[in-house]
């Protein structure tokens, strides 16, 4: 069955970075794009983006360019997040979900865990 | 403020049906046949209820049922049961946003 297992939480302070995981297993991994989805506490879901997993190419929603960067290694079939200059504004819970697709039409249908990521000094 | 928009809460007693209405545009819900609902219980993830308006994946029961018109999409839920409980979220492709996006969710409480 497919598996998307996120690494743990993080506290970091202001101004500095966080790398995410997300293992997957149960699937071919380069076959389905993978998305990112910020959820802030209290609040609801908002789409960061996406990364082809075949090329590799990322696709950054409005609001999550420049200190976000979705990368890969294939090698082990793992997602990456990482986010630079962290900003108190930046906590919250960070999902991966692949893609599944059906007639032509494409969702988030399977989701990690979710990382919590605490910014603070 | 969410792309789409959705009631901040509905209720229903158990055995009950209740409607989550998610009202969007043309440019989202108004364009495609693909509308995804969401359940997520405090503390966990997101799980995928329904699909392309009318589609129920896999081990999800049939109690939950999609439908749209125009702009607007719905989830139904029959039966209500106090698992039911959570917080509902529908999603869509935004055309001139070339962006996925979400309802603000809609909190369940089955009274």
């Amino acid at each position: 069955q497919v598996q998307l297992v996120q690494s743990g939480s993080e506290l970091k302070k202001p101004g500095a970075s966080v790398k995410i995981s997300c293992k997957a297993s149960g699937y071919t991994f380069s076959s389905y794009t993978m998305n990112w989805v910020r959820q802030a506490p209290g609040q609801g879901l908002e789409w960061m983006g996406w990364i082809n997993t075949n090329t590799g190419n990322p696709t950054y929603a409005q609001g999550f360019t420049g200190r976000f960067v979705f990368s890969l290694d294939t090698s082990v079939t793992t997602a990456y997040l990482q986010i630079s200059s962290l900003k108190a504004e930046d906590t919250a819970v960070y999902y991966c979900a692949r893609d599944a697709c059906d007639g032509g039409s494409c969702y988030p249908a399977d989701w990690g865990q979710g990382t919590l990521v605490t910014v603070s000094s | 403020q969410s792309a789409l928009t959705q009631p901040r809460s509905v209720s229903g007693s158990p055995g009950q049906s209740v409607t989550i209405s998610c009202t969007g545009t043309s440019s989202d819900i108004g364009g495609y046949n693909y509308v995804s609902w969401y359940q997520q219980h405090p503390g966990k993830a997101p799980k995928l209820m329904n699909i392309d308006v009318s589609k129920r994946p896999s081990g999800v029961p049939d109690r939950f049922s999609g439908s749209k018109s125009g702009t607007s999409a719905t989830l139904g839920i029959t039966g209500l049961q106090t698992g039911d409980e959570a917080d509902y979220y529908c999603g869509t492709w935004h055309s001139s946003l070339s962006a996925r996006v979400f309802g603000g969710g809609t909190k369940l409480t089955v009274l």
